[in-house]
This record gives structure tokens, sequence and C-alpha cells, in this order.
């Protein structure tokens, strides 16, 4: 079965500073898609960051990036430079062929 | 801009009503998905669809039904509400398969539904 798995179910971070969020993903198959959603109080879902799994190089998006390790099946965000905005949910999600499968969510808040 | 739009923001009903939760999106998606997010148990998938009067179990199918007569619209049913389906319902879409560029998941606002 495939699963996701956030060890984090709550993190902190000071305005400006730099905070991981980690995930992990058991999957047998070899091609697939990994994402980080985020989820603020609006409840609105945003993609942050998309890797696919072929890709050896890392995803970047602004102050958002990933370390992607496909052997280990690590994919964990990092947050540069953190801001009052970035207060959120995060869930880390993975797709193969059509299931979309989440995680249980890091709750990160951000403080000035 | 994509939309995936959900019929209700808050729904209240009562035990043994039948519910309907529509989700209805305009990028013709061909994959769409329910899912219900619970405290401290992340988004759990219901029931998924990946072509029209077509469906597959997520992880926790019970209690539920689901209904795609058309592409752009997937219905969740639930056939006898019960106090233990009170939740927040969220609806995705996505492209099909991985060989897709664009195969992220767009979402809608959320139905916070509460059955007394």
């Amino acid at each position: 079965a495939q699963t996701v798995t956030q060890s984090q179910p709550e993190m902190s971070v000071q305005e400006a500073e730099t905070v991981t969020l980690s995930c992990t993903y058991d999957t047998s198959e070899n091609n697939y898609y990994l994402f980080w959603y985020k989820q603020p109080p609006s409840r609105q879902m945003i993609l942050v960051i998309r890797q696919e799994a072929y890709k050896q190089q890392n995803a970047t998006e602004n102050r958002f990036s990933v370390n992607f390790q496909k052997a280990a099946k690590s994919f964990s965000l990092k947050i540069s430079d953190s801001q009052l905005g970035d207060t959120a949910m995060y869930f880390c999600a993975f797709i193969n062929t059509d299931k979309l499968i989440f995680g249980t969510g890091t709750r990160l808040q951000v403080f000035p | 801009d994509v939309k995936v739009t959900q019929s209700s923001r808050y729904l209240v009903k009562r035990t043994g009503e039948k519910v309907f939760l529509e989700c209805v999106q305009d990028m013709d998606h061909e994959n769409m998905f329910w899912y219900r997010q619970d405290p401290g148990l992340g988004l759990r998938l219901i029931y998924f669809s990946y072509d029209v009067k077509m469906k597959e179990k997520g992880d926790i199918p019970e209690g539920y039904s689901v209904s795609r007569e058309k592409k752009e619209r997937f219905s969740l049913i639930l056939e006898s509400a019960s106090t233990n389906q009170t939740s927040m319902y969220l609806c995705a879409s996505s492209l099909l398969g991985t060989g897709r560029m664009n195969t992220e998941a767009f979402f809608g606002q959320g139905t916070r539904l509460t059955v007394v």
C-alpha cells in the first residue's frame, strides 16, 4: 500500500528564519509525483511545490525548496526567510497513475 | 483561472438524512476526488473517479457513495448521515496519469458538514 508519513504534527519558526518540514512515503512504483500543499486558515488548499520522481534535481519555487531522496523515499520541504503568511497546515502528497494520497499534515506557526 | 467549486461552505444536517455534496470543475479534468479532513488524520480519500460513470473506492468509503454522470461534476452522497460523518469535506480534480505535465490537483474551498 502507498502511504505518506509526516512525523511532525506541529512546528514553529521565527520570522526570517529557515524551517524544514519532513515527509517520507512508501511505494513500489518508479514513476510518480510528489507535492507539498499549503492550507491557510481560509481552508483553500494551495500547491506550494511539485517534484517529479524521474528528475534528480530538487525543485525550487522562490523561498520554497525540496530535498528529494528517492532511494530513501524522503521528500522534505525547506522554507527560507519565513514570513507570517507562511503560517498554515502543510501537507505532503503523492500521486502515481490516479490515486492522490496525503500525509497527516504539519501545522506551521511563524512568530514575529 | 482554474476553478473547483463546492456547492456549500457550511452545512448542518440531521442524523439519518440523505446528504448530497456537489463539486464542479471547469478544467476538463478526468480525475476527481473526495476527501474528508479531520484533525490529526490529515486528508483521507473517500472515493475517486477517473472518468464519467467510473468510480473507485478510496481508503474510507463506508457510509458514502458517489455519482459522476458528467465529466465536470462529482457528487458525494451520505445515504444516512451519522454524527461520525461530521467533518470537513474537500473535493479535488486533476489530469489523468503521470505522463501529463500538469498533474497537480486543484481543490475546492471545502464543505464543513455538521451532523446533529
